[in-house]
């Protein structure tokens, strides 16, 4: 079955360190997209990429950091930059397309919470 | 910057109801619109995408009609099923969503 993996799904941090959200999708997606999302709010932005090698800040990418080496992989770090970095963090894919008329598909989440 | 908004945040509902869910933005310059569920804990599932030449989409009992002019979506639910009941969100260009509507529908 086609979809998106996010591991692990609960992920811990101590002070000062980074830590790494791991996307893996299998839909040959063109665009992969990272979110945060907070407790009663909707979906923030933290970057998107349209193509590999290639990504762009979104809302809030202060404190994180991507990386797209690879089509189906789209790795997240979140930074000691990043200084309240508990939430729930979500990553979507889609296919590009010029008419508006893909959806997005979403994985799971990973919880990330401080120590 | 656009802004996308839902109201309510909370709905209650008894089940066999009809209901609307809306959702408003600001900027009318869009290529598409999306409703999402999101049962807790997990991830968003897409019900449906309107693009910005289109006015409604449809599926099964769920309907979303779109008009760019006033900045509004609305999604209605007919006939309401306990199994309904989660957060919808709606979501502009991919990228920009609301803060969801938390429905409940009651046996």
């Amino acid at each position: 079955d086609g979809g998106i993996t996010q591991s692990p799904k609960y992920l811990f941090r101590k002070e000062g360190q980074n830590v790494t959200l791991s996307c893996e999708q299998n839909l040959n997606h063109d665009a992969m997209y990272w979110y945060r999302q907070d407790p009663g709010q909707g979906l923030r932005l933290i970057y998107y990429s349209q193509i590999v090698n290639d990504f762009q800040k979104g809302d809030i990418a202060e404190g994180y950091s991507v990386s797209r080496e690879k089509k189906e992989s789209f790795p997240l770090t979140v930074t000691s930059a990043q200084k309240n970095p508990t939430a729930f963090y979500l990553c979507a894919s889609s296919i590009t397309s010029i008419y508006g008329n893909q959806p997005q598909h979403f994985g799971d989440g990973t919880r990330l919470s401080i120590l | 910057k656009q802004e996308v908004t839902q109201i309510p945040a909370a709905l209650s509902v008894p089940e066999g109801e009809n209901l609307v869910l809306n959702c408003s933005f600001t900027d009318s310059a869009i290529y598409n619109l999306q409703w999402f569920r999101q049962d807790p804990g997990k991830g968003l599932t897409s019900l449906l995408l309107i693009q910005s030449s289109q006015r409604e989409q449809t599926s099964g009992r769920l309907n979303a009609s779109l008009d760019k002019s006033s900045g509004r979506s609305t999604l209605y639910i007919a006939a309401s099923q306990p199994g309904d009941s989660a957060t919808y969100l709606c979501a502009v260009n991919d990228m920009r969503f609301g803060a969801g509507t938390r429905l409940t529908v009651k046996p």
